[in-house]
């Protein structure tokens, strides 16, 4: 069974502050997805990293994944009350029996506070 | 543009009742499918995927069931429900390859009673 471990679980920092959240696995995975989502609603997809040591930048949102691609980390720069919310990571199996299967993190909940 | 229609939004059912979820793409063919169960404020648990149609994958052994009687249909179903079926669920859809970005429905509130 593949795992992702997401950490913190919970973080609560004022607005300007900077901060990581961390998406690791002992297991290979073919891409790495970050997502966000509000109460109620399906996650929305922020960014996929493929390449191993990939790093891309959304705005103020860094996304990196790690060389061995078992895992990743989302940094945000000079966070603000409007990025208050749950962060999920998710993994796409490499291969096998289990290609295609899309798995996620137990997430991050972010309150940014004005 | 692919869309995707979860329903119904919120259920409330009781013990030992029978459950259908459904949930449809539009605009797309041969999508890999998903349920979800979400605890509130966590992370979501996958229940069921599939990568065609009458292929269904069961990753945690319970009191639920997925079909995919079409392409684009998937459902989620119980014979008897049991309190701890509530939660919240979540269908989702993917294209196939290394990407495979999902795409999530709005999510069934199930409250079991």
């Amino acid at each position: 069974t593949q795992l992702l471990e997401q950490s913190p679980q919970f973080l609560s920092i004022q607005e300007g502050e900077n901060l990581t959240v961390y998406c690791n696995s002992s297991s290979v995975f073919s891409s790495l997805q970050w997502y966000r989502q509000e109460p109620g609603e399906g996650p929305v997809l922020l960014v996929t990293v493929v390449t191993g040591g990939e790093v891309k930048k959304l705005k103020r949102l860094t996304f990196q994944f790690g060389d061995a691609r078992k895992d990743s980390s989302l940094h945000i720069t000079a966070a603000q009350p409007g990025d208050t919310g749950l962060y999920l990571c998710a993994g796409v199996s490499a291969g096998g029996t289990s290609y295609g299967k899309l798995t996620f993190g137990q997430g991050t909940i972010l309150t940014v506070h004005p | 543009s692919q869309t995707i229609h979860q329903w119904p939004a919120t259920l409330v059912q009781p013990v030992g009742s029978p459950l259908s979820l459904e949930c449809t793409v539009e605009g797309t063919s041969n999508p890999n499918l998903y349920w979800y169960r979400q605890a509130a404020g966590r992370g979501l648990q996958l229940l069921f995927y599939s990568v065609g149609i009458g292929q269904i994958s069961s990753e945690v052994p319970q009191n639920l069931s997925a079909s995919r009687p079409q392409d684009r249909q998937f459902i989620l179903s119980s014979k008897k429900l049991l309190l701890s079926d509530s939660g919240f669920y979540l269908c989702a859809w993917s294209v196939r390859g290394v990407r495979t970005e999902a795409f999530f429905g709005q999510g069934t509130r199930l409250t079991v009673v």
